[in-house]
């Protein structure tokens, strides 16, 4: 596998259920980010973990709960969402050095909320 | 805070035509910007950035972008476009402090016939 990974690719879940998301990234790097694309609308940054410390709660409800076991791993986990909730989830990784930002994304997650 | 606007939400052009894509952003501090592109059912990949130096930078697949600093615009051009280059474009900026995170402009369609 090379560069960002993400599983599943789709997701459909009820409003009671419970599960999660992952990412790997195989580039190195020692950030990762998950986002939220809804049609339409900016990406929204959700977290962001630098070195597996979140460093990036952007205002995210609860029932959103990201972990970072390992700086090549990313998890979202999901439990009671809305039907607002559904979108494409995607993650992406960077490496922090000076003067370059670019970040590498994963083919994200469709997810639909019933 | 820095936020970025792509003034056109759906660009239609036929092949062979040039295309330019429209990106201003707003910001009190110096700023990196990016083009990213998302084919179908894909993530994002970076098409080209802006870093310092030259303001004319090119990028993959023949698309090029000018950097005007008094204008706050980062424009997306390419002469001569392909089926293959029907995606969805989005522009970003991230700040020179030591900012990591990009903010995302709402994104432009462009849809290539023949």
């Amino acid at each position: 596998e090379t560069g960002v990974t993400q599983t599943p690719r789709h997701l459909v879940m009820g409003m009671t259920n419970k599960k999660s998301l992952k990412c790997e990234q195989h580039l190195g790097h020692n950030a990762m980010y998950w986002y939220k694309q809804s049609a339409k609308k900016p990406l929204e940054l959700m977290f962001v973990y630098n070195f597996k410390e979140q460093t990036e709660n952007n205002s995210v409800p609860s029932r959103f709960s990201p972990e970072c076991p390992n700086s090549s791993h990313l998890f979202l986990h999901l439990h009671t969402l809305q039907p607002e909730d559904s979108a494409l989830y995607l993650c992406a990784s960077s490496q922090e050095r000076a003067g370059d930002y670019e970040q590498y994304f994963g083919p994200g997650t469709r997810l639909t909320v019933t | 805070a820095q936020s970025v606007t792509q003034l056109d939400s759906q660009v239609p052009v036929f092949e062979e035509a040039p295309v330019e894509l429209r990106c201003n952003y707003s910001s009190s501090v110096s700023v990196y910007l990016f083009w990213y592109v998302q084919y179908p059912n894909q993530g994002l990949q970076l098409l080209l950035k802006y870093l310092s130096g030259s303001t004319l930078v090119k990028g993959i697949n023949g698309f090029e972008a000018e950097f005007n600093k008094s204008q706050t615009s980062f424009h997306l051009r390419k002469p001569s476009v392909h089926i293959s280059d029907t995606a969805e474009y989005f522009c970003a900026v991230s700040l020179r402090s030591n900012d990591y995170k990009l903010s995302f402009g709402a994104g432009t369609t462009v849809t290539v016939r023949a």
